[in-house]
């Protein structure tokens, strides 16, 4: 397990559809976050989870997208009736909380285009 | 909502200077730091991890610092090479925000 795995790597759809991400997370992490980035920007937190259970949502995660993480391994991200707006890079990250002191790691990321 | 800036946004400097990033955030109740290194079109890779119990952490030619009752962190990075041209990014702890960045490029 040399770090988190997101899948695919690049993503063409075209508006309208559905489209799903997966993010593999380092085995041993407890905690699976999802951001998104558009160029120039830094990461937009989107939402996170403490082993299966969804702690936290973003104002941004609107009620298209929709994130599990059902047995508090792997994760996935669905965007439903993509816009053209939803074009973006999709960040999977894990950490692992040991007492309060803990940092991410981020995996190479999935590039939407919304065409 | 912690609000992070990073100063300069964009940096410029000939291969062999030494330079500093900085980043400042509103919330002072971190537990911790992290600064990123992003390459472009890839994911973030993490350069330093500071607890709030450390002044200074440090790897290789960088060198990080945090001042959590001022909202500061600098990172400091010893004789540049063109291989660090990048964007770099900071995170204070655990609450899942990030500064714009700062975009470096080394000249050779």
């Amino acid at each position: 397990d040399t770090g988190v795995s997101q899948d695919p790597r690049h993503k063409i759809t075209k508006r309208g559809q559905n489209v799903t991400f997966r993010c593999d997370p380092i085995s041993e992490h407890n905690r699976l976050y999802w951001y998104r980035q558009t160029l120039g920007q830094g990461p937009e937190f989107l939402t996170y989870f403490q082993n299966e259970a969804q702690l936290e949502k973003s104002r941004l995660l609107s009620d298209r997208f929709s994130a599990e993480r059902p047995k508090g391994s792997f994760s996935t991200l669905e965007i439903q009736r993509t816009e053209q707006g939803d074009s973006a890079m999709y960040l999977c990250a894990s950490s692992y909380r040991q007492g309060l002191n803990y940092g991410y790691t981020f995996g190479s990321g999935t590039r939407l285009t919304v065409v | 909502k912690q609000e992070v800036t990073q100063i300069p946004a964009a940096l410029s400097v000939p291969e062999g200077e030494n330079l500093v990033l900085n980043c400042s955030f509103t919330d002072s109740a971190i537990y911790n730091l992290q600064w990123f290194r992003q390459d472009p079109g890839k994911g973030l890779t993490s350069l330093l991890l500071i607890q709030s119990s450390q002044r200074e952490q440090t790897s290789g030619r960088l060198n990080a610092s945090l001042d959590k009752s001022s909202g500061r962190s600098t990172l400091y990075i010893a004789a540049s090479q063109p291989g660090d041209s990048a964007t770099y990014l900071c995170a204070p702890g655990n609450q899942f925000y990030f500064g714009t960045g700062t975009s470096l490029t080394v000249i050779p």
